[in-house]
């Protein structure tokens, strides 16, 4: 299995809401990674996961809320988002957190936030 | 610091002629650099990745890519261009413990 999978596919949320994002892997890797992506803009990174603990926070206004129960997963929980949050999120992963290491990337969640 | 540029946000090219897609870095260390694909409503694929192996890098798909010191450069290239290529492509650099992606390039393949 060399997929990270992520559900769901498409959300849509009121600024009220409170909603979570889910990833899995099955590929024994130990860092995760959140990134988040506006239409036609490169991925921009949330967060990283190294061994189940959060390794690097970029910033991320605490609407976002990272966790990762074990190593297979990792979720981001989401609440009082604004309109502007509306974007795609990819998971990632990768074996460790080498330079040299690639990512392997979800397929994404669709966020419109309304 | 690290950095990547693409140069070009779209390049379109005819079926059958060659890609070239540009990428300058820049790093105070020396970097990995990758180049990624993504197809419309999906996450990015890997299509290759220097690390100083060899400067001539393939990769899957018919692409590859060659770095250049002197040049700062990682430019992605493909002989012969296919309908199925058209996508977005970003170069990366990780010269540290974080991948940096460039701008992106939308490459779109006409009949």
């Amino acid at each position: 299995d060399t997929e990270v999978t992520q559900t769901p596919k498409h959300l849509v949320m009121g600024m009220t809401n409170k909603k979570s994002l889910k990833c899995e892997q099955h590929m024994g890797h130990r860092a995760m990674y959140w990134y988040k992506q506006k239409a036609k803009k490169p991925p921009e990174l949330m967060f990283v996961y190294s061994y189940e603990k959060l390794s690097i926070n970029e910033s991320v206004p605490s609407r976002f809320s990272p966790e990762c129960p074990n190593s297979s997963l990792l979720n981001l929980h989401l609440h009082a988002l604004q309109p502007e949050d509306s974007a795609l999120y990819l998971c990632a992963s990768s074996p460790d957190r080498k330079v040299n290491e690639k990512l392997f990337f979800g397929s994404g969640t669709q966020l419109s936030v309304l | 610091a690290q950095s990547v540029t693409q140069l070009g946000s779209h390049v379109s090219v005819s079926e059958g002629a060659l890609v070239l897609l540009r990428c300058n870095y820049s790093s105070s260390v020396p970097p990995y650099l990758f180049w990624y694909v993504q197809y419309p409503n999906q996450g990015l694929q890997l299509l290759l990745k220097y690390t100083s192996a060899a400067t001539l890098v393939k990769g899957i798909n018919g692409f590859e890519a060659e770095f250049k010191k002197s040049e700062t450069s990682f430019h992605l290239t493909k002989p012969s261009a296919h309908m199925s290529d058209a996508a977005e492509y970003f170069c990366a650099i990780n010269a540290g413990n974080m991948l940096t992606f460039g701008g992106g390039t939308r490459l779109m393949v006409k009949p």
